[in-house]
């Protein structure tokens, strides 16, 4: 089966630029969630869709970032612009929704972002 | 609310010898547990979970953890550390029925000694 998958892996950009990462969940998944891993940090919850519905996004910055999960499967995530301090990996992960409670998110192995 | 606090950022051990990992809970509700690794440059892989079933739950690699909730602990242990455990672990909680929302601690990063 194959996994998360999340592109680029790795991205530099200039302050006040744009960035937009992509994310393709396992098949069949219809949970999708995007974290921010600030170094040294645990990773932090932005947005979780079901299908293409959005969940929560209370943590999300929505003045600069923006997802969405067109057709319920694969999703971007977009910061626009970008401040320093949004320097983090970018996790995706998934899960199954008809799966039992407490059942496991997939992770993708992120996409380090560094603004200059 | 729900938190999680990780005892100590870094932890050293001897290859061999007994790995512990530190875990303390915070929710108004009975909690679901997790605790997952992170190799470098990686994403993060579950170990082990506590869904309200038996208190001591075993994952993969050999490692283990024991619900108590007198403490509001789930502590990481392993009996015997190999070189191939050197990752960082990060304990997690989600509220029992939730939507699977996890809140994760800030990780603990095990250094394994030759």
């Amino acid at each position: 089966e194959a996994g998360v998958a999340q592109s680029p892996r790795y991205k530099i950009i200039e302050k006040r630029q744009s960035v937009a990462f992509w994310c393709n969940p396992i098949s069949g998944h219809a949970t999708l969630y995007w974290y921010q891993q600030i170094l040294g940090q645990g990773p932090k919850l932005l947005i979780q869709f079901q299908n293409n519905g959005v969940v929560d996004d209370s943590q999300l910055p929505k003045d600069r970032f923006s997802a969405e999960r067109l057709k319920g499967v694969d999703s971007t995530l977009k910061i626009q612009p970008a401040k320093l301090e949004d320097s983090a990996v970018y996790l995706c992960a998934s899960s199954s929704f008809l799966a039992a409670r407490g059942d496991e998110q997939f992770f993708g192995p992120g996409t380090r972002l560094t603004v200059l | 609310a729900q938190s999680v606090t990780q005892l100590g950022s870094h932890v050293s051990v001897s290859e061999g010898a007994l790995v512990l990992l530190r875990c303390n809970y915070s929710s108004s509700v009975p909690p679901y547990l997790f605790w997952y690794v992170q190799y470098p440059n990686q994403g993060l892989q579950l170990l082990l979970k506590y869904t309200s079933a038996a208190t001591l739950v075993k994952g993969i690699n050999g490692f283990e953890a024991e619900f108590k909730k007198s403490e509001t602990s789930f502590h990481l242990t392993k009996p015997s550390a190999h070189m191939s455990d050197a990752a960082e672990y990060f304990c997690a909680v989600s509220p029992s029925g939730s939507a699977r929302q996890l809140t994760f601690g800030s990780g603990t990063q095990l250094t394994v000694l030759p």
